[in-house]
């Protein structure tokens, strides 16, 4: 099973600023990597699929990257919206992983 | 639209069977796959399982194989994650979600609210 290591565990920054988060994955995914946000009360949503595709209706603040087994996920600028938790999940190999998560919280 | 929209919360004892449900609509249901996850109280996503509509093919998570039964209706465009005899551990949000890529393993595009399962004596 491929684990994912998301970090920083949580990453408190201010409204404006850029948010860079991490997943490192056991072995190669390729660029078999989705990002998903959740927000409190609220079910998962699809950001960013294949390493650096935004899905439908994602703001283009929202920007991932890296290949292999180190990938980022970019908010270019805080919106007071984005405050949520961030899980990365591989597709590379079953059983399909997801990552700890990283909690974006206001400073 | 698409929409998943899942049954309401249930609270059960331990021992008892449950069957939540998902219902698809806003697009072909009977043809895209639909996953389940488990989230735990204050944790992460797990992946259990998924089914095929259309014909029932189902493929589950090594660690939920034989806990828990996965199952559809493709007529009421309905899909269900049944337990048999649930335990205390089983205490979770679920959620359902549409496959969203076309290849396999995959990524998730469209996800239910989730049912909250509380098991309790």
């Amino acid at each position: 099973e491929i684990v994912l290591t998301q970090s920083p565990a949580t990453l408190s920054l201010s409204p404006g600023e850029r948010a860079t988060l991490s997943c490192r994955a056991s072995q190669s995914v390729n660029n078999y990597l989705a990002w998903y946000q959740q927000k409190p009360g609220q079910a998962p949503r699809l950001l960013i699929y294949d390493a650096s595709n935004r899905a439908t209706g994602i703001p283009a603040r929202f920007s991932g990257g890296g290949s292999g087994t180190d990938f980022t996920l970019t908010i270019s600028s805080l919106e007071p919206e984005d405050f949520a938790v961030y899980y990365c999940q591989q597709r590379s190999n079953w059983p399909l992983t997801f990552g700890g998560g990283t909690k974006v919280e206001i400073k | 639209e698409v929409q998943l929209v899942q049954s309401g919360a249930e609270v059960t004892r331990p021992g008892e069977s449950l069957k939540i449900s998902c219902k698809g609509s806003g697009y072909g249901f009977f043809g895209y796959w639909i996953a389940w996850v488990r989230q735990m109280p204050g944790q992460g996503l797990e992946y259990m399982g998924l089914i095929y509509p259309d014909d029932s093919q189902t493929r589950y998570s090594p660690s939920f194989q034989g806990q828990v039964t996965i199952s559809a209706d493709k007529s009421i465009s309905t899909a269900y994650l049944q337990w048999s005899s649930l335990k205390a551990s089983d205490t979770a949000m679920y959620y359902c979600a549409r496959v969203g890529s076309p290849q396999f393993p995959p990524w998730f595009d469209y996800w239910g609210q989730g049912t909250l399962v509380t098991v309790s004596s």
